[in-house]
């Protein structure tokens, strides 16, 4: 039983344009969201999270929305650049707890 | 400043052979944890420490042992290899703060023939 959904296994999106990806969950216990970026070869790292006390966490470039009723948040790149084309995982954990639960992920291609 | 340093990168084993996956970090992080990423699966927790002498299981925590005998090293076994366990293998640690942000070390690529 899968607990973080990202459904859509790639997306492509022009440079400059808005990239969107998506991801669900079923726990409603998980009170803490974070999106990982991955290259190849290469260890997760930390792009952005959110509490479950807030709907909306800017950084920079990303905003991660997060909508708990429908227990969905979405990560938004604007604008998209070539160097994030990537594979980006969503993870979510429960209060203090360190154990993270992550989506399968999705690659994000950035074409030039 | 290294992070979180896995060895080694690369490995082939045979079915049946045992090996240790080091791990270690210099950040003074408490928490520290392996995961295992398969194709189309995502991360899956293996195991995971809250600090030196404490380890639990994570959801995938069969064929592995780990022990933490120091903050800085949490090394994962596989006593008997199996093919099942090619894998890519990842560690990550994180502090005791609010943050949840963990950092992962690069990984390492292990087959099982």
């Amino acid at each position: 039983d899968q607990q973080v959904k990202q459904n859509s296994p790639s997306l492509s999106v022009q440079e400059g344009r808005i990239s969107i990806l998506n991801c669900d969950y079923t726990n409603s216990m998980f009170d803490y969201f974070l999106w990982y970026k991955k290259y190849p070869a290469e260890g997760p790292t930390f792009l952005i999270s959110i509490s479950s006390i807030k709907d909306k966490n800017e950084d920079g470039r990303f905003t991660v929305f997060l909508n708990k009723s429908a227990k969905h948040l979405s990560l938004h790149i604007v604008p998209s650049q070539p160097g994030d084309s990537a594979v980006y995982f969503c993870a979510a954990a429960l209060g203090s707890n360190y154990k993270l639960t992550f989506g399968k992920g999705t690659l994000l291609t950035v074409n030039p | 400043n290294a992070g979180v340093t896995q060895t080694p990168k690369f490995q082939v084993l045979k079915t049946g052979q045992s090996m240790t996956l080091q791990c270690a970090q210099d950040m003074n992080h408490e928490y520290m944890s392996w995961y295992r990423q398969d194709p189309g699966m995502g991360l899956r927790l293996i195991h995971y420490s809250v600090g030196a002498g404490i380890t639990d299981q994570g959801e995938v925590p069969n064929g592995y042992n780990v022990s933490r005998s120091t903050t800085e090293d949490f090394p994962l076994r596989l006593l008997s290899a199996a093919p099942s366990q090619t894998s890519v293998y990842f560690c990550a640690s994180k502090d005791t703060t609010g943050s949840t942000e963990a950092f992962f070390g690069q990984g390492t690529r292990l087959t099982v023939v």
